[in-house]
């Protein structure tokens, strides 16, 4: 069976700070795609990046940065220089590549809250 | 481009009544996946269409059930309402043949069950 984790429930850092989201993914498949995406309090949940299997170098994007390492089936998100606006619920999700659309497996969410 | 909508955006129902959410994806987009969020279970995947068949579908019990229609949108019915049945409900659609695991997804519908 697939699952995601995301051991943090909650997580309180002041602006400017960097904070690191974790993800545990457990998967016997071998190819697969994981993704991170953002909640803010309006409910929609913001596509932020995809990752396949087969692709673990690391991405910068801004001060957002996601480091993929399969041998510990990790894929942590990083928030450099945090800012007010990052404040929202955060989502690792897991989709097998076998599986067509939309069916993706999430994992419980971090709330990050960043206070001025 | 509009984004994903969906309606209504709060809900408020009795036990043992039933429900309709509707959901218009971003045009051009065929397929629509259901998720419903809760505290306690998080996100979870309901079902998906894709061309007005059910290609995908999770765990849940058949008082569940949605259908897509030829313009693409969707609804999803839940007969029976049971109080755990409340819960954020998140429709998102994504486009075949480019980048289909990038989901779009609307604001979603409360629903509140007393």
């Amino acid at each position: 069976a697939q699952k995601v984790t995301q051991a943090q429930t909650e997580i309180s850092v002041v602006e400017k700070e960097d904070v690191t989201l974790d993800c545990v993914y457990e998967t016997r498949d071998t190819t697969y795609y994981l993704f991170w995406y953002k909640q803010p309090p309006s409910g929609e949940l913001v596509f932020l990046i995809r990752r396949n299997s087969f692709d673990e170098q690391n991405e910068i994007s801004g001060r957002y940065s996601w480091n993929f390492q399969k041998s510990t089936s990790s894929f942590n998100f990083t928030i450099t220089a945090s800012q007010v606006v990052d404040s929202a619920v955060y989502f690792c999700a897991l989709r097998m590549i076998y599986n067509q659309g939309g069916k993706l497996i999430f994992g419980q969410g971090t709330e990050l809250s960043v206070k001025p | 481009k509009a984004g994903v909508t969906q309606t209504p955006r709060y809900l408020i129902k009795t036990r043992g009544q039933q429900v309709t959410l509707s959901c218009s994806p971003i045009s051009g987009h065929r397929s629509v996946s259901w998720y419903q969020q809760t505290p306690g279970q998080g996100l979870q995947f309901l079902f998906e269409y894709f061309s007005e068949t059910q290609r995908n579908k999770g765990n849940f019990p058949g008082r569940f059930s949605g259908r897509q229609f030829s313009n693409s949108r969707s609804e999803m019915n839940v007969s029976t309402l049971e109080l755990g049945d409340s819960a954020l409900y998140l429709c998102a659609s994504s486009l075949e043949g480019t980048e289909p695991e990038k989901l779009f997804f609307g604001s979603g519908t409360q629903l509140s069950v007393l």
